[in-house]
């Protein structure tokens, strides 16, 4: 079974700074999706970026973006110039090709924004 | 368009009662899912539906937990019998019917059993 690690519980960052949010999974397939969600206080879960394993190319989107090292199995989420509004709980979620299977999410890291 | 709605948007119970939650996906998305996440907990996957397909009913943690789709769009999670354990909000999420495609999320329905 394919399990995703959040290492980072909690992470803060000074408003226009650059942070980056950690994401380990283990699987035995060559061919996944990966994804990055943000959950503010309002509970709605947001989807933020998201990266097909057989591709190469770092996805981003805006000032969002990702560091895709397959072989290592790291999918870390940059974020820059962050604003009071990135703050939330993000979620690694890690899903299979094989049809519309439900995402394995790990337990998630708290990000502070300090003005 | 509208995106994934869920109600009611909190819930307060008696042990012991059932309850009925509701969610009604992105119009076109065939795909529909139910997740469980418990206080400073992630997601745990609860029951899929795709198409006509039978569901995948393999992450309810009990008989105690069911969910029906009717014509193909909006599903209802019945939990019989509420322990406290079951606080938490439920989380509801659709996607296309194609392999990979991002799931879009409801606000969930928080869930409280006293």
């Amino acid at each position: 079974a394919q399990t995703v690690t959040q290492s980072q519980p909690e992470m803060s960052v000074q408003e226009a700074e650059t942070v980056t949010l950690s994401c380990t999974y283990d699987t035995s397939e060559s061919d996944y999706y990966l994804f990055w969600y943000k959950q503010p206080p309002s509970r709605q879960m947001i989807l933020v970026i998201r990266q097909e394993a057989y591709k190469q190319q770092n996805a981003t989107e805006n000032r969002f973006s990702v560091n895709f090292q397959k072989a290592a199995k790291s999918f870390s989420l940059k974020i820059s110039d962050s604003q009071l509004g990135d703050a939330a709980m993000y979620f690694c979620a890690y899903r299979t090709t094989s049809g519309n299977t439900p995402l394995v999410f790990g337990k998630g890291t708290r990000l502070s924004v300090i003005a | 368009g509208a995106g994934v709605s869920q109600s009611p948007s909190n819930k307060v119970t008696e042990k012991g009662k059932d309850v009925e939650l509701r969610c009604d996906p992105i119009s076109g998305h065939t795909a529909l899912y139910w997740y469980r996440q418990s206080l400073g907990q992630g997601l745990e996957f609860l029951i899929y539906f795709q198409g006509n397909s039978a569901p995948d009913k393999s992450g309810l943690p009990s008989d105690r937990f069911s969910a029906e789709r009717t014509g193909g769009s909006v599903s209802t999670l019945t939990i019989q019998r509420t322990q406290q354990e079951d606080s938490a909000v439920y989380l509801c999420a659709s996607s296309l019917g194609i392999a990979g495609a991002a799931q879009y999320f409801g606000p969930g329905t928080r869930l409280t059993v006293l």
